[in-house]
């Protein structure tokens, strides 16, 4: 699977939107790009996935770019709530190993 | 939505005694299940990948005798840590999901294990 890079911390203010940037340069064409994060002392928790195109859900935006070597995570309206550790991966298979890598700590500042 | 039970969220125990922490999928079958590690500020590191009804596949530099595996059924795998020392304290993650190209995982809450 291919290997990831994201900033290790950003800051961002409440109610603004939270652009978190994800670098895949080596990803593969049938690799995903996955977001979770987490929340100091828990699993986990899913937010979004794509391939190529751009996603959004009830949490958040995926915008890929067309090259596919880059992503970025959008949390529209962050709440203080959205202060964890976001971490990117792309994996192509749910056979496939899910390796993390170091994420990215959001701390949403009131 | 799928959900991953992790079983017990917390243990406290005495140093050579043997720990064992249950992962169940509990409205879908997962074929494949994974456990994590994770030491205080740090980031989760594969431990294994437990297949169903076969032996599981462990990372380099994770011991296999140490860190028990079991995928008896479509939904439920067990870790073991035997003989548990406190360097073996940690939180402890699984995670499972439906089979298939694109499908997402889910990570149980986690167990944090304390030994004493």
């Amino acid at each position: 699977d291919a290997k990831t890079t994201q900033p290790p911390s950003m800051d961002c203010a409440e109610g603004r939107a939270a652009n978190l940037p994800c670098n895949h340069s080596t990803i593969s064409g049938n690799e995903y790009v996955y977001w979770y994060r987490q929340i100091h002392s828990q699993g986990p928790q899913y937010i979004i996935h794509g391939l190529k195109n751009n996603e959004t859900n009830e949490m958040a935006s995926l915008i890929i770019t067309e090259d596919r070597k880059s992503s970025t995570l959008i949390l529209p309206h962050a709440t203080l709530r959205d202060t964890a550790v976001y971490y990117c991966i792309a994996r192509a298979n749910t056979g496939n190993q899910f390796y993390f890598g170091t994420g990215t700590s959001l701390t949403v500042i009131p | 939505g799928a959900v991953v039970s992790q079983h017990p969220s917390w243990v406290i125990c005495k140093s050579g005694t043997s720990v064992k922490i249950e992962c169940r999928s509990l409205d879908f079958q997962a074929t494949t299940m994974f456990w994590y590690r994770q030491f205080p500020k740090q980031s989760l590191m594969l431990m294994a990948t437990s297949n169903e009804g076969s032996k599981a596949t462990y990372e380099q530099g994770v011991e296999k005798d140490k860190f028990l595996i079991n995928h008896a059924s479509l939904t439920l795998s067990t870790l073991t840590v035997t003989s548990a020392h406190p360097e073996d304290s940690s939180f402890y993650i699984c995670s499972a999901g439906r089979t298939g190209e694109g499908e997402k995982l889910f990570f149980g809450s986690g167990t944090q294990l304390s030994v004493l």
